[in-house]
């Protein structure tokens, strides 16, 4: 079975691009999260969604960071403009639903120089 | 919110000996314990999980213990392999309806041949 897909698993760019990282979650699964890895942090939760829908995004850093999910098979997570303290492991995960084990995928190492 | 913490955050094990790590969360309403693997350059991937209906689970050489009293559960591998050198995170659940997880800070493991 297919995991979680991420793309691109790896990215460096300027600061005040724009960055867009992209995620498929497994077929089937109705919830996706979003999660940002840094040495300082550790592991949080950005964002997430259920069927399509943002239900808590309270971890999202600011207004520069937006997240979409147009449909059940395909998410994003912009950050507009980046910043070098945007750097970071941005992984992706998705579930069946609450209680159920999260998928992760392999991640996107981002590089704001 | 829920607060994890993970100890210790770097432990070294003769291979074939038996790791534990522990940790304790805030919140008494939480209810869903998994554990997580890290590879170097991977997600996390899931290795067990407990529910707060059972004490104790196991999958062959790692078992699960949880304390509900006492807000603690522990991962508990035996006949450790260099395979198994990696970082592992706990987490909790804690929140009905919402499926946030809150993660341990890490415990890096390093199987000494």
């Amino acid at each position: 079975d297919a995991g979680v897909i991420q793309s691109p698993r790896h990215e460096v760019t300027e600061m005040g691009q724009e960055v867009t990282l992209r995620c498929k979650p497994i077929s089937g699964h109705n919830s996706l999260f979003w999660y940002r890895q840094t040495m300082m942090r550790g592991l949080e939760l950005l964002i997430y969604f259920n069927n399509n829908v943002p239900i808590d995004d309270s971890g999202m850093p600011e207004d520069r960071f937006s997240a979409k999910m147009p449909n059940a098979s395909f998410s994003t997570l912009k950050i507009q403009p980046s910043e070098p303290r945007d750097s970071a492991v941005y992984f992706c995960a998705s579930s069946l639903g609450q209680h159920q084990p999260q998928h992760f995928g392999d991640g996107t190492r981002l590089s704001i120089l | 919110g829920e607060n994890v913490e993970q100890h210790p955050s770097t432990l070294s094990v003769q291979e074939g000996d038996s790791a534990v790590i522990k940790c304790t969360y805030s919140d008494s309403a939480s209810n869903y314990f998994p554990w997580y693997k890290q590879e170097l350059g991977k997600g996390p991937q899931l290795i067990i999980d407990i529910r707060s209906n059972v004490g104790e689970k196991k999958d062959q050489r790692i078992a699960v213990t949880l304390n509900k009293t006492a807000k603690h559960f522990s991962l508990h591998i035996t006949e450790t392999q260099p395979e198994d050198s990696a970082v592992y995170f706990c987490a909790a659940h804690a929140n009905f309806g919402n499926e946030k997880l809150t993660f341990g800070t890490g415990t890096r493991l390093t199987i000494i041949p």
